[in-house]
């Protein structure tokens, strides 16, 4: 089993541009996330899905899209990206519901310049 | 609003002494929580799950308490060593869904 990967590893975007990150997850896991770490910050929620076709906002989700369109799948997007949107983004899955243990990708680091 | 915090931010030791690591939260209605380790630049290593209704869970030399009612778990490290430098991240779930993540503590281990 792979567990959670992510595509990209890296990226460096000017602002304004637009992309998606893709995380996949081959545990049959229900529920799935989008993490950002910032320094000084920690890590924030930005999106999460508690299942395929449903998605609903965390922390900090202003700036941000997600689908959940396969179970193993959550893309989150950036229409327009800004610098602040600079940070590393960890996708991260569980079993079902919060109770149960999350599992990380290897995270994405984003740069805006 | 649930907020966790974690004490000392860094932590430097000589190899094979014994350490804990702490972490608190303030809202005590969690369902579990979960410490990780993250080494420079990579993703979130899970180590060490404890639910709600549990008080200990051990792995290996790492050993994790919880005590729900003052809010507090501790993170025991037995016997460093060098490999064990890292950042430890304490985390708590609410309400079954997303973590709320501690700022972690920096640990090194000089040989």
């Amino acid at each position: 089993n792979a567990g959670v990967t992510q595509t990209p590893k890296f990226r460096v975007l000017k602002t304004g541009q637009s992309m998606t990150l893709l995380c996949a997850q081959d545990m049959n896991h229900e529920y799935m996330y989008w993490y950002r770490q910032d320094p000084g910050m920690g890590l924030r929620l930005i999106h999460y899905s508690v299942g395929e076709g449903t998605t609903a906002k965390g922390e900090v989700p202003d700036g941000y899209n997600v689908s959940r369109l396969k179970k193993q799948n959550f893309l989150l997007g950036l229409e327009s990206a800004a610098p602040s949107q600079t940070s590393v983004y960890f996708c991260a899955s569980s079993y079902r519901t919060g109770a149960n243990e999350q599992f990380f990708g290897p995270g994405t680091r984003l740069t805006v310049l | 609003k649930q907020e966790v915090t974690q004490i000392p931010a860094a932590l430097s030791v000589p190899e094979g002494e014994n350490l804990v690591l702490n972490c608190s939260f303030t809202d005590s209605a969690i369902y579990n929580l979960q410490w990780f380790r993250q080494d420079p630049g990579k993703g979130l290593t899970s180590l060490l799950l404890i639910q709600s209704s549990q008080r200990e869970q051990t792995s290996g030399r790492l050993n994790a308490s919880l005590d729900k009612s003052s809010g507090r778990s501790t993170l025991y490290i037995a016997a460093s060593q060098p490999g064990d430098s890292a950042t430890y991240l304490c985390a708590v779930s609410l309400a079954g869904t997303a973590l709320i993540f501690g700022k972690g503590t920096t640990l090194s281990v000089s040989s």
